[in-house]
């Protein structure tokens, strides 16, 4: 029930295109929703987050939606740019009880933008 | 976000012996860590919160005397892998947040390398 399951595994997009990238989770107590961007060798940083009291959230080029009945999020990341090839993660965690901050991770998806 | 820091960024030691990685967040009070490990083309994996002042949550399956951990001061947190064999050869993340634990910024990672 703790599980967070990300799709595809590897996306291949072109450059200026969109690239979507899909999680769904189980466990109804996860109530943030963050999604992580990680090169190779280094640690991840926080892209973009949602509380699930929104459907939609927009930073720059990066929008997460979020379906609450579906349980299931999802990143857009529009004029997809080459420097945007990284390994994105979702995760969820739950902002109270004994769980709280510790973050589950899906599997994880391999953008390659090419030019 | 924040910034978090980790010592060092890769180490290579023998079988047996025993490696201390640091993690510190360099500008603010951390009063919760949380320590994860990847594998190579893996997700992150949480292996412990750690609490300031006290001792150390671990994850089911996680031995807690093999991975020391010490939150010794607000900036600070440390993870010992004791008696490191080969298996334990990983890419150890730390990471921590401002705005609740739940908004977690990572540290760099340490590549650690069991020969």
């Amino acid at each position: 029930q703790q599980q967070v399951k990300q799709s595809p595994q590897s996306l291949i997009v072109q450059k200026g295109g969109i690239s979507i990238i899909n999680c769904a989770y189980e466990n109804t107590a996860f109530d943030y929703f963050p999604w992580y961007q990680q090169f190779p060798g280094k640690g991840p940083a926080l892209l973009i987050a949602i509380r699930p009291d929104v459907s939609e959230k927009k930073e720059g080029r990066f929008t997460i939606s979020f379906n609450k009945s579906a349980k299931q999020f999802s990143l857009h990341i529009m004029d997809s740019q080459p420097g945007d090839s990284a390994t994105y993660f979702c995760a969820a965690s739950m902002t109270g009880g004994t769980s709280y901050g510790k973050l589950t991770f899906g599997q994880g998806t391999i953008l390659t933008v090419h030019p | 976000g924040a910034v978090v820091s980790q010592h060092p960024s890769w180490v290579i030691c023998k079988s047996g012996t025993s490696v201390k990685i640091e993690c510190r967040s360099l500008d603010f009070q951390a009063t919760t860590m949380f320590w994860y490990r990847q594998f190579p083309k893996q997700s992150l994996m949480l292996m412990a919160t750690s609490n300031e002042g006290s001792k150390a949550t671990y994850e089911q399956g996680v031995e807690k005397d093999k991975f020391l951990i010490n939150h010794a001061s607000l900036t600070l947190s440390t993870l010992t892998v004791t008696s490191a064999h080969p298996e334990d050869s990983s890419f150890y993340i730390c990471s921590t947040g401002t705005a609740g634990p739940y908004e977690q910024y990572f540290g760099p990672g340490t590549r650690l390398t069991v020969t």
